[in-house]
């Protein structure tokens, strides 16, 4: 089955660091990228960046530059996306997606992992 | 990084047509794709590059582009049909963009 499986709930204190995961299944890995997209509590969606499977190339966006780390494991065929120096705004719903090879759309997504930062 | 704007809100009668838009400059160069998002769930693909549908997806959603402003249209929409949708694109530095959203209601 074509699937993306991420980690589940992560409740963290301000100035932590939080890791989702996103176990890929059912399609070659290597072959597409990985996006992470994310949505406040009642907002929109917001592109946090991609990585490269095949080479490990990432883009990450403005907002989140210089605090996130996107990564992956092709043996175990996973995607992570780590986020330090958490605050309150950070907490969201974290969705990773598979990136089609023909250009900027999602055709497959994660659950979704809730990160609630809180004090 | 550039944006996207979408109308908040617009409703539609049940089997009659709706159209939902998005506005941005980097539309004029690079194509929209649409997504589906219900109550606690991930989002689904209905349109990709501007008016293609994927596997599965009912052909009562079409998409269409014109200038800056790209379109989602459901021409008999269902009760199923009521969702938030976003639309995305990217812009010439190759930062990924999505739309502001629009809360689709049927009637």
């Amino acid at each position: 089955q074509v699937q993306l499986v991420q980690s589940g709930v992560e409740v963290k204190r301000p100035g932590a660091s939080a890791k989702v995961s996103c176990k890929a299944s059912g399609y070659t890995f290597t072959n597409f990228a990985i996006t992470w997209v994310r949505q406040a509590p009642g907002q929109g969606l917001e592109w946090m960046g991609w990585i490269s499977v095949f080479t490990g190339d990432t883009k990450y966006g403005q907002k989140i530059q210089g605090r996130a780390t996107m990564t992956t494991d092709t043996s175990t065929r996973t995607a992570y996306l780590e986020l330090r120096s958490l605050r309150s705004d950070d907490t969201a719903i974290y969705f990773c997606a598979r990136e089609n090879n023909n250009g900027w759309y999602f055709d497959l997504w994660g659950q979704g992992t809730l990160v609630t930062v809180s004090s | 990084s550039s944006e996207l704007t979408q109308d908040p809100a617009v409703s539609v009668a049940l089997g009659q047509t709706v159209r939902i838009t998005c506005q941005g400059d980097s539309l004029r160069s690079y194509s929209a794709n649409w997504y589906q998002q219900k109550p606690r769930q991930a989002p689904l693909l209905v349109i990709y590059h501007t008016s293609n549908r994927p596997s599965g997806i009912p052909d009562r959603f079409s998409g269409s582009s014109s200038g800056n402003t790209a379109s989602l249209t459901i021409t008999g929409a269902q009760a199923e049909d009521e969702a938030d949708y976003y639309c995305n694109s990217r812009d010439s530095s190759g930062d990924y963009v999505f739309g502001t959203g629009t809360k689709v209601t049927v009637l």
